[in-house]
């Protein structure tokens, strides 16, 4: 597996309550993604990252903010976790050395209650 | 934006058969298309990906075709194993943001 740790792995957490997953690689790779995993959508894009402090929205961006202050490290803030941000998280890295695959960290499971 | 399709969303086979996921995608100018596996409660992984300069790429039991034409892919596993049952996404990227859309994902359980 490509250098990729996520943190917290679990995660219970109640309704309006700010969340912060953390997204780490030691691959030096430049663009990281985040992406969430629920059943029957498959996996949707939520931000990602192209270089340092260089972001963009992907297709389910609501409600998440990212940041990106280090080459290794990309994070995800839900402001204000609802019910519907319940799902699996995964953060994935590539790199632009005409090497287009994206390798994925473990994932994080967050419950929203 | 790009839509991919992708079917059957569960599959299964007998040990030794083979087996077919299709992926149909939109976007005439996507040029990358990767499959992944993902065993339960595990992370994606690669398995194989085919450019838009190439018809068939194959890697032992499994091989992945593409149409341009008709805006298709699929993968093809043989000699399917026990150990091949898990769920199987198929992506196009249609951006240089190296940015990837996703189909719904397939559940292939192969019955020993």
């Amino acid at each position: 597996d490509a250098g990729i740790t996520q943190s917290p792995r679990h995660k219970v957490t109640e309704t309006g309550t700010p969340v912060t997953l953390r997204c780490h690689q030691t691959e030096n790779h430049r663009y990281m993604y985040w992406y969430r995993q629920d059943p029957g959508h498959g996996l949707r894009l939520i931000h990602y990252s192209y270089g340092v402090k260089d972001t963009d929205k992907g297709e389910v961006s609501d409600g998440y903010s990212v940041s990106r202050s280090k080459t290794e490290d990309f994070l995800l803030t839900l402001e204000s976790a609802t019910s519907s941000q319940t799902s699996v998280y995964f953060c994935a890295i590539s790199d632009t050395t005409g090497q287009e695959t994206q390798y994925f960290g473990p994932g994080t499971r967050l419950l929203v209650l | 934006g790009e839509n991919v399709e992708q079917h059957p969303s569960t599959l299964s086979v007998q040990e030794g058969d083979s087996a077919v996921i299709k992926c149909t995608y939109s976007d005439s100018a996507s040029n990358y298309f990767p499959w992944y596996k993902q065993e339960l409660g595990k992370r994606p992984q690669l398995i194989i990906d085919i450019r838009s300069n190439v018809g068939e790429k194959k890697d032992q039991r499994i091989a992945v075709t593409l149409n341009k034409t008709a805006k298709h892919f699929s993968l093809h596993i043989t000699e399917t194993q026990p150990e091949d049952s898990a769920v199987y996404f198929c992506a196009a990227r249609y951006n240089a943001g190296n940015m990837l859309t996703f189909g719904g994902g397939t559940r292939l359980m192969v019955k020993p």
